[in-house]
C-alpha cells in the first residue's frame, strides 16, 4: 500500500541550530503534503503545508521543499529554540488513498 | 471557536471488553477521521465519516467501527478488546476532503485507552 517514510526517528540540536527532517512518499497522484508538530499530551497540529505546484514554501522559521520528481519533501527550521521540541509528522494527501497518510514521526529535541 | 472534543481522555479496561469513544468535530466541519497512534508506528488511519456516512476505511479488523450523527459527532467502538489496542485514539476534523483544494485537518487531544 501506499506509505510515507520519515527520517530521522530521533533528532538532538544545539538551540540555534538548524534541523531537517525527510520524508519520502510513493503515491504519484499525492499533491498535499503537511507537516504537524505534537506537543506532549496534546494533538497534532498544523505548522506548515505545501501544494505540488510550488517547491518550496517559508514561515518565518520554518521551511518545507518539495521535489515531486524524486517524490521527497523536507521540513526545515532554522534557529531553533526549545519551544521546537516535540514530535514531528509528514503526511500526505490527495492521492489515491482519500485521506492524509502519517509517517512515523521525529522526535525533535533541541537542547539549551 | 471551540476545538475538537474528545471524551474520554482516558481510560481503562481489561481484555475482551468493548469500548466507546466520542468525538465533537468544530462547529461547521462535516468530515471527521479516526486515527490510532501508537509509539514507533506514528499515526495509522481507522475511518473518515462524511455526513453520516463512511467515506474511507483504513485496514483495520472489523473489531473497530464507527458512526457519525447528524450533528457530526463521531464515536468509535472497539470491541472484544487486545493487549495490543493500548493506544491513543485521535479523531481529527476537516469541512470536507483535506487537500490542496480543500481544507486543513484539525485534532483533537486523543483518548487515551489502555488494554489490561
Amino acid at each position: 500500500g501506499e506509505n510515507v517514510e520519515q527520517h530521522p526517528s530521533t533528532l538532538s540540536v544545539q538551540e540555534g541550530d538548524s534541523a531537517v527532517i525527510k520524508c519520502t512518499y510513493s503515491d504519484s497522484a499525492s499533491n498535499y503534503f503537511p507537516w504537524y508538530k505534537q506537543e506532549l499530551g496534546k494533538g497534532p497540529q498544523l505548522i506548515i503545508d505545501i501544494r505540488s505546484n510550488v517547491g518550496e514554501k517559508k514561515d518565518q522559521r520554518i521551511a518545507v521543499t518539495l521535489n515531486k520528481t524524486a517524490k521527497h519533501f523536507s521540513l526545515h527550521i532554522t534557529e531553533t529554540q526549545p519551544e521546537d521540541s516535540a514530535v514531528y509528522f509528514c503526511a500526505e494527501g490527495g492521492g489515491s488513498q482519500g485521506n492524509l497518510i502519517f509517517g512515523k514521526g521525529t522526535k525533535l529535541s533541541v537542547k539549551p | 471557536k471551540a476545538g475538537v472534543t474528545q471524551t474520554p481522555r482516558y481510560l481503562i479496561k481489561t481484555r475482551g471488553q468493548q469500548v466507546t469513544l466520542s468525538c465533537s468535530p468544530i462547529s461547521g466541519h462535516r468530515s471527521v477521521s479516526w486515527y490510532q497512534q501508537t509509539p514507533g508506528q506514528g499515526l495509522q488511519f481507522l475511518f473518515e465519516y462524511f455526513s453520516e456516512t463512511q467515506r474511507n476505511k483504513g485496514n483495520f479488523p472489523g473489531r473497530f467501527s464507527g458512526r457519525q450523527f447528524s450533528n457530526s459527532r463521531s464515536e468509535m467502538n472497539v470491541s472484544t478488546l487486545e493487549l495490543g489496542d493500548s493506544a491513543l485514539y485521535l479523531c481529527a476534523s476537516s469541512f470536507d476532503f483535506v487537500g490542496p483544494k480543500g481544507g486543513e485537518l484539525f485534532f483533537g487531544e486523543g483518548s487515551r485507552l489502555t488494554v489490561l
